[in-house]
């Protein structure tokens, strides 16, 4: 089945601890991209990749680092996560840079950073 | 700067015909996409239009003017599984830049 995963999907920690969401997808997608969703905000780009080895910034970047070492693979780090990082996580692929409006979003990650 | 605009909610009754509406302004254009996210799930894909004019698709349609910078997704014979976010989103070079969403509240 086509699909994109994270994990966890529920996470609670504390200011300061690092943490990896991961992310992973098996639809050979070129481009990857991270979102938050925070309630009156709407979904809001963190960072993407375009294909391995490359990313960019999207509009809130900071306290937050990718890396794409494979093509399935698109993990989001919070090396020294705060409370204002409390959010809806989403990871999502699509074919290429090109097909980005029809992208397969995975389940979420609920974080909560005390 | 990049602005997409859509109300916040709005309610309708089963069987019945709603429009939402979204205006946008971005410093570039390669396409406008619908997506439709119910409360606690990732968003999915729904429908996108390029070019100006009406696309249909089964009970849902979506229209675009790109002179006037607007689109409306028009959703047809409401059923109270529709009741979900309906989020407006610019293509603009490599992103999709996303609208804050349409609560849609469908009532029997």
């Amino acid at each position: 089945e086509a699909q994109v995963t994270q994990n966890p999907r529920y996470l609670i920690t504390v200011t300061g601890k690092k943490l990896t969401v991961t992310c992973s997808q098996n639809m050979n997608h070129e481009y990857m991209s991270w979102y938050r969703q925070d309630p009156g905000l709407g979904l809001r780009q963190i960072y993407y990749s375009m294909n391995v080895e490359v990313t960019d910034k999207g509009d809130v970047p900071e306290g937050y680092k990718v890396s794409r070492k494979e093509k399935r693979n698109f993990p989001l780090i919070l090396e020294s996560p705060s409370p204002n990082q409390t959010s809806l996580y989403f990871c999502a692929s699509s074919l290429t840079r090109e097909s980005v409006g029809e992208q397969y979003f995975g389940p979420g990650t609920r974080l909560t950073v005390t | 700067g990049q602005n997409i605009d859509q109300p916040t909610e709005m309610t309708a009754t089963e069987g019945a015909i709603v429009q939402i509406n979204c205006t946008y302004q971005t410093s570039g254009f390669n396409g406008l996409f619908w997506y439709q996210q119910h409360a606690g799930e990732a968003p999915t894909f729904l429908s996108y239009n390029v070019l100006d004019g009406l696309e249909e698709k089964g009970r849902f349609s979506s229209f675009l003017s790109r002179s006037k910078g607007y689109s409306y997704l028009l959703l047809k014979e409401l059923q109270m599984k529709d009741s979900a976010s309906y989020l407006c989103a610019v293509h603009n070079t490599d992103k999709l830049i996303f609208g804050t969403g349409t609560r849609l509240q469908v009532f029997p």
